[in-house]
């Protein structure tokens, strides 16, 4: 069965810091991979995602996320936090094919940004 | 495209009574999820439909909570009694996922619902 493992509840980082948070993941093949940010109160938007080819990938606010096959990873970085980036940030699977429409959570990572 | 969207955005209600959450997926899109999250739990699927039919429900916590999707433009999360540990922010998301072999989702702003 899929899962997916984020190790970090709790992150805080300065503004400009860089960050990384950390997902793993289990399958039994490369799954689809997401990355969802939620700010406080609001619903879930897509940062990037990872389908094949390039396992960097480019997301949206300056986000990247590299696929590691080996290690059944696929953390995501930022270079230089800013402020406006404290949410919640959750690690998603998808199953490849077949009828399975659903995607597989993260518990999340919530992300402080201290000034 | 206006998005998913839900209503009402919050629902405040008394033990005991019926609450029905709405939902409108994105124009087009195949599937449609019902999430939960809450801060003790996080995010938990509760049921999904694909072309209006629901292909699992394996979520849904207990007999209290039914959804329906009568057509591709609208569904219906119901609790009939809702109680104080329902209270949670509820999620419609929608998928065009169709025959591609993708699952990205498209999430809706979320009804908060407090039982008290």
């Amino acid at each position: 069965a899929q899962s997916v493992t984020q190790p970090d509840i709790h992150i805080t980082v300065s503004e400009g810091a860089s960050l990384e948070l950390r997902c793993n993941y289990s399958y039994g093949a490369t799954p689809y991979l997401f990355w969802y940010v939620q700010s406080p109160g609001q619903g879930l938007q897509l940062l990037l995602k990872y389908f094949s080819g390039d396992t960097l990938v480019q997301g949206i606010k300056g986000f990247e996320a590299e696929f590691k096959r080996s290690q059944s990873s696929f953390n995501l970085r930022k270079p230089s936090v800013h402020w406006s980036d404290a949410a919640e940030y959750f690690c998603a699977v998808g199953a490849r094919g077949g009828s399975q429409g659903n995607l597989i959570f993260g518990k999340g990572t919530k992300l402080s940004v201290k000034p | 495209d206006a998005g998913v969207i839900q209503s009402p955005r919050h629902e405040v209600t008394e033990m005991g009574q019926e609450v029905t959450l709405r939902c409108k997926p994105i124009s087009g899109h195949d599937y449609l999820f019902w999430y939960r999250q809450t801060m003790m739990r996080g995010l938990e699927l509760l049921i999904y439909f694909n072309n209006n039919v629901p292909i699992d429900d394996s979520g849904m916590p207990e007999d209290r909570f039914s959804a329906k999707m009568p057509n591709a433009s609208f569904s219906t999360l119901k609790i009939q009694p809702s109680e104080p540990r329902d209270s949670a922010v509820y999620f419609c998301a929608s998928s065009p996922l169709g025959l591609a072999a993708y699952n990205e989702q498209f999430f809706g702003p979320g009804t908060r619902l407090t039982v008290l």
